[in-house]
């Protein structure tokens, strides 16, 4: 069974405009992180944002922060403000406390301007 | 600190010869990974490693091996290369916990013909 889900092969958003990634995710562990990637046309993975399972807040870091509904298991990423620079893939990933870590199949982002 | 490097940048094989792609983190991490991504895939594990001296299978394990040779290098070894391996390859490490993100090398570009 898929681990993390990313329903939105492809998302448009017009700039300056928030946009929502979507990301399920599937565990039995108690204890478990869920990450946001940022992978641009060049190829680097650039980590965006944590969620913790035991964390009662969302995460925010700057224009991105992390819907986390613990009990619908989703964790999606939220980006204000879109920029022309947000065009990118990005995933959801997650690791359990066994260690092992998952990645969804990934959302690709364009921005127009 | 040069974070995570990983060698050859890329590299073109014939079907059924090997090679190892090498990984190194100078950040102390005792959590190492190695994943492949197809193109327009997700990142999927092949395998990875808790600790020195400790390597786990992933997703994806069948047609490589691994050696964690000491706490900072990782290899990923192909015996008898065939075109499904035609991938981008990335090396990873982290903290030992759920709650740190990874770290990501480079990648490398590896054609089977």
């Amino acid at each position: 069974a898929q681990k993390i889900t990313q329903t939105q092969p492809g998302m448009f958003v017009q700039e300056k405009e928030a946009v929502t990634l979507d990301c399920t995710y599937d565990t039995s562990d108690p204890s478990y992180g869920l990450f946001w990637y940022k992978q641009p046309s060049s190829g680097e993975m650039i980590f965006l944002i944590y969620q913790g399972s035991y964390d009662q807040q969302n995460a925010t870091e700057g224009r991105y922060s992390l819907n986390f509904q613990k009990a619908r298991k989703s964790a999606n990423l939220v980006i204000s403000a879109s920029q022309l620079g947000d065009s990118a893939m990005y995933f959801c990933a997650m690791r359990e406390e066994a260690g092992k870590s998952t990645f969804g199949d990934g959302t690709t982002l364009t921005v127009k301007p | 600190n040069a974070g995570v490097t990983q060698t050859p940048k890329f590299q073109v094989l014939k079907t059924g010869q090997s090679m190892t792609l090498q990984c190194a983190q100078d950040m102390n991490h005792n959590s190492m990974y190695w994943y492949r991504q197809d193109p327009g895939m997700g990142l999927r594990l092949i395998y990875y490693s808790a600790s020195e001296g400790t390597t786990d299978k992933g997703e994806v394990p069948n047609g490589y091996n691994v050696s964690r040779l000491n706490k900072r290098e990782f290899s990923l070894r192909l015996e008898s290369a065939a075109p499904s391996q035609t991938s981008v390859y990335f090396c990873a490490s982290s903290e030992d916990n759920p709650g740190h993100e990874q770290y990501f090398g480079p990648g490398t570009r590896l054609t089977v013909t």
